[in-house]
């Protein structure tokens, strides 16, 4: 069945890039997204990518994708205070219309 | 442009109650779908509509149940409730139903129930 695994903790030392990893199951998947939910909040679209897509980078984020291994990372370089938040991997299989299966989430802390 | 909202953001009730939540689509958008947050279990996804009709059903029991307006709004109910639907039900709209659609998050409804 569908499943997307994260790692569930990460800390870095603002400055730094992070490198938050994400696995997938479904090789029908159409779309993989990133999303950040800060305290109390919903969830934020950060960015996607296309399948048929390896890379794409949006200012201080990149998205790598491997499909053949079926992951996915997002870097965030110079990560700042306010990046601390929870991401989350998603994808969207092909023929699901708007349901998203989502990995468990990371937590991003990052230190002064 | 306003974003996703949702009513009511808090809300208490007990054991065996029901309970009906609503969410208002950003204007033009006309996909809403529904997830299911808890710490156990994450995100998980309850139901899509588009164009009032429901697309797409998770793997939830029938007490949950929802309903789109012809104004795009989506309300969902959920019955009888038990301790384990305490969560944060997100809301999210797209403005069609197909994969390339990016789905926007509302803030959410804090259910919980005692």
């Amino acid at each position: 069945g569908e499943d997307v695994e994260q790692s569930l903790f990460l800390s870095v030392r603002e400055g730094d890039s992070s490198v938050i990893n994400c696995t997938y199951t479904d090789s029908s998947s159409t779309y993989l997204y990133w999303y950040k939910q800060e305290p109390g909040a919903g969830l934020q679209l950060l960015t996607y990518i296309f399948s048929n897509m390896d890379m794409k980078q949006d200012q201080r984020l990149t998205v790598l994708l491997n499909k053949k291994d079926k992951h996915l990372s997002l870097r965030i370089a110079d990560t700042q205070t306010g990046d601390s938040a929870i991401y989350f991997c998603a994808e969207r299989g092909y023929n699901q219309g708007g349901k998203l299966i989502f990995g468990q989430g990371t937590e991003l802390s990052v230190k002064p | 442009k306003a974003g996703v909202t949702q009513t009511p953001r808090y809300l208490i009730k007990t054991r065996g109650q029901q309970v009906t939540l609503s969410c208002s689509p950003i204007s033009g958008h006309r996909s809403v779908s529904w997830y299911q947050q808890t710490p156990g279990q994450g995100l998980q996804f309850l139901f899509e509509y588009f164009s009032e009709t429901q697309r797409n059903k998770g793997n939830f029991p029938g007490r949950f149940s929802g309903r789109q307006f012809s104004n795009s709004r989506s309300e969902m109910n959920v019955s009888t409730l038990e301790l384990g639907d305490s969560a944060l039900y997100l809301c999210a709209s797209s403005f069609g139903e197909g994969a390339s659609n990016e789905q926007f998050f509302g803030p959410g409804t804090r259910l919980t129930v005692l």
